[in-house]
C-alpha cells in the first residue's frame, strides 16, 4: 500500500515564528508533491507544489523536497493566527495517482 | 474559471436510500477525481476520469458506488443503499495533465440517519 505520511500534531507555535510540517512518502516512483492547507469544514485549498529536489519559495512559504530520503516539508515564515489548520501532504505517482497523508493540524498562538 | 463547482453542499438521508451527487470541474480541466473524507483523515481516492473514460477505480469502492461524466464535462457520483459508514465529505477535484496540482470544490457533506 502507497502510503503518505504525517505527523498528526497538533503543532503549535507562536504568531510570528517558523513552523515546520514534514512528510514522508513510501512511493519511490512518486513524481510530483503537494501541500494543501484546509480550513475546518472546508476543502482543500493548494499552498505550494514541488517536482524537483530542493527548496521552492512562494512568499512565506517554502517546500522542500528530498527524493533520495523519500521527504517533504513545509515551512512558513512569520506564522498568523490565519495560518491556524489542517497541512495535508500529497504525493502523485504515474502522473495522476494522488495520495493525501492525514494532515497536520497546525495552530499559531496570537 | 468559476473553480470546481459541487452540490448539494449537504445530503440527509435515511440508510438504505440511494443519493447522487454532481461535480462541474473547472471548464478546461480534462480529469476529474472523487474522494471521500472522514474526519481526521486526508482524501482517500475513490475513482479519477480522463475526459469521459474512468480509468481507474479504488478496491476500496464497493459496487453500490458508481460514477460517470458522459460526454466528459459534469460527474455524478451516486451511491446506492447508502450505509452509516458512507457517512462522509465526498470532494471533487479537477486539473490538467499530468502532475498538476488538483482543484477541488467545497464538498458534499453525506449524513446517514
Amino acid at each position: 500500500q502507497k502510503e503518505v505520511e504525517q505527523n498528526s500534531g497538533p503543532l503549535s507555535v507562536p504568531e510570528g515564528a517558523i513552523a515546520s510540517l514534514n512528510c514522508t512518502y513510501s512511493d519511490r516512483g512518486s513524481q510530483s508533491f503537494f501541500w494543501y492547507r484546509q480550513y475546518s469544514g472546508k476543502s482543500p485549498e493548494l499552498i505550494m507544489f514541488i517536482y524537483s529536489n530542493g527548496d521552492k519559495e512562494d512568499g512565506r512559504f517554502t517546500a522542500q523536497l528530498n527524493k533520495a530520503s523519500q521527504y517533504v516539508s513545509l515551512l512558513i515564515r512569520d506564522s498568523q493566527p490565519s495560518d491556524s489548520a489542517t497541512y495535508l501532504c500529497a504525493a502523485t505517482t504515474g502522473g495522476f495517482k494522488t495520495i493525501f497523508g492525514a494532515g497536520t493540524r497546525l495552530f499559531v498562538k496570537a | 474559471d468559476t473553480g470546481v463547482s459541487q452540490n448539494p453542499r449537504h445530503k440527509i438521508t435515511k440508510r438504505g436510500q440511494n443519493v447522487t451527487f454532481r461535480c462541474d470541474p473547472i471548464s478546461e480541466h480534462n480529469r476529474l477525481y472523487w474522494y471521500r473524507q472522514t474526519l481526521g483523515q486526508g482524501p482517500e481516492f475513490l475513482t479519477y476520469f480522463q475526459n469521459e473514460a474512468q480509468l481507474e477505480k479504488s478496491r476500496l469502492l464497493s459496487d453500490r458506488f458508481s460514477a460517470e461524466r458522459p460526454k466528459g464535462s459534469f460527474s455524478t457520483l451516486e451511491i446506492q443503499r447508502t450505509e452509516q459508514g458512507d457517512s462522509a465529505m465526498y470532494l471533487c477535484a479537477s486539473t490538467q495533465g499530468n502532475n498538476q496540482p488538483q482543484h477541488f470544490g467545497d464538498g458534499t457533506r453525506l449524513s446517514i440517519l
